[in-house]
């Protein structure tokens, strides 16, 4: 069975700072890694996701995520923090058995400091 | 996010009711998901359909009850309900359950209160 820890349900940062959400995950197999982004009183947007190939994801907003494979780590990571981008961000794994259920972590709320 | 819609935003309920949360996709996807999102716990996957068919209940209380009549209208059906239950309730759809790069798209839940 799959799982994700995501360390630290709060960070702050200040604004211009940079944004480092971490995510460890547990797979017996290769598994797809994806980060969401869920505003208040919104659902889930996909920021990016990891499936094959290049380690380095880019995503939306700024956002970019590398996997390391020896790490069991899936770090999301934004250079530079702006205000809009206070949010809670989920950490998600789903594995190749057919069946492809995303796993959760408990999520990170960020906040962003002016 | 408009891709999937869901109604009501907002429902308050008696233990007696009975209602339904209802969620559209408009984005030609397949498969379709209910979550639930309580305070400090995870998302909890309830139920997956996969071409109108459940392929998953994740040992949900048979007072949910999840119907799919086509892949893009998923219904969830409450009765009986308790304070416990109150929560966001996700939904979510994706091109195929078992593709390999399936990806999940969220509506913007219904926040349920049970009184």
């Amino acid at each position: 069975a799959q799982s994700v820890t995501q360390l630290g349900s709060h960070v702050s940062v200040s604004e211009g700072a940079l944004v480092l959400l971490r995510c460890n995950y547990s797979s017996s197999v290769p598994p797809y890694l994806f980060w969401y982004v869920q505003y208040p009183n919104q659902g889930l947007q996909l920021l990016l996701k990891y499936t094959t190939g290049a380690t380095l994801v880019k995503g939306i907003n700024g956002f970019e995520a590398e996997f390391k494979k020896s790490e069991t780590s899936f770090h999301l990571t934004k250079p530079s923090a702006h205000m809009s981008d206070a949010a809670e961000y989920f950490c998600a794994v789903s594995v190749d058995t057919g069946r492809r259920a995303l796993t959760f972590g408990s999520g990170t709320r960020l906040q962003v400091q002016p | 996010e408009t891709g999937v819609t869901q109604t009501p935003r907002h429902l308050v309920m008696g233990m007696t009711n009975k209602k339904s949360l209802k969620c559209e996709q408009h984005l030609g996807h397949n498969a379709m998901y209910w979550y639930k999102q309580s305070a400090k716990k995870p998302l909890e996957l309830m139920f997956v359909y996969n071409f109108k068919e459940q392929t998953e209940n994740n040992s949900v209380p048979s007072r949910f009850s999840p119907e799919c009549p086509n892949s893009s209208h998923l219904f969830l059906h409450l009765h009986t309900l308790q304070p416990e239950d109150s929560a966001l309730y996700l939904c979510a759809s994706s091109q195929m359950v078992g593709s390999t790069t399936d990806t999940q798209y969220f509506g913007p839940g219904t926040r349920l209160t049970v009184l």
